[in-house]
């Protein structure tokens, strides 16, 4: 089964820096989504990955996936409070059926 | 763009009872629906997937007579935990595919707490 691994687990900065999470996965992936949570409430659909070497901006969030289709990363650019949450990666199998979920990373922004 | 409502958003209940969840797409057919299971501070962990018009597939150790998932119509599957224990109480969130297409929409949530 696929599985994906986030690091960091949680992350703590200080407002205005930048920062980076990443998810890898075991296998090749069909699709990669990257969703933000807050705890107790729905996800948000960041951005969707699916070619090889594609990267994806959205406001101050940027997403890449790499070459061969196994790893990808979330940057912040000059992170600010509202970026607090949770991250999750998402993946869907060759067959583009359900979606798993890497464990997370909790990040904090302190003002 | 597509929506997919959960209800009730939260939920208190005795342990003992049943208690079900709905999971709406709002303005799309959705064949296929997922639910999921998220305690806290972990992540999401899919528990079964539920086909229209057919049984749903459960995961490895996900028991089907526990958590009954019924998909009656393309806009509705149903979550309803029997006999419902503390250690049920969690964060279930419903996702719906749009057919035809790869995007995965999520519902809001529905916290269950069993007491």
């Amino acid at each position: 089964s696929q599985e994906l691994e986030q690091s960091p687990q949680s992350l703590i900065v200080q407002e205005g820096k930048n920062l980076t999470i990443n998810c890898t996965s075991s296998k090749t992936l069909y699709g990669l989504y990257w969703y933000k949570q807050k705890y107790g409430e729905g996800l948000i659909f960041l951005m969707m990955l699916q070619k090889g070497g594609e990267e994806k901006s959205h406001e101050k969030i940027t997403a890449k996936l790499d070459e061969k289709k196994q790893q990808s990363s979330l940057h912040i650019t000059a992170s600010q409070p509202s970026h607090a949450g949770i991250y999750l990666c998402g993946a869907a199998p060759i067959n583009n059926n359900d979606m798993r979920f890497g464990a997370g990373t909790r990040l904090t922004v302190k003002p | 763009g597509a929506v997919v409502s959960q209800h009730p958003s939260w939920v208190i209940c005795k342990s003992g009872t049943s208690v079900k969840i709905e999971c709406r797409s709002l303005d799309f057919q959705a064949t296929t629906m997922f639910w999921y299971r998220q305690f806290p501070k972990q992540s999401l962990m899919l528990m079964a997937t539920s086909n229209e018009g057919s049984k749903a597939t459960y995961e490895q150790g996900v028991e089907k007579d526990k958590f009954l998932i019924n998909h009656a119509s393309l806009t509705l599957s149903t979550l309803t935990v029997t006999s419902a224990h503390p250690e049920d109480s969690s964060f279930y969130i419903c996702s719906a595919r749009f057919q035809g297409v790869g995007e995965l929409f999520f519902g809001e949530g529905s916290r269950l707490t069993v007491l």
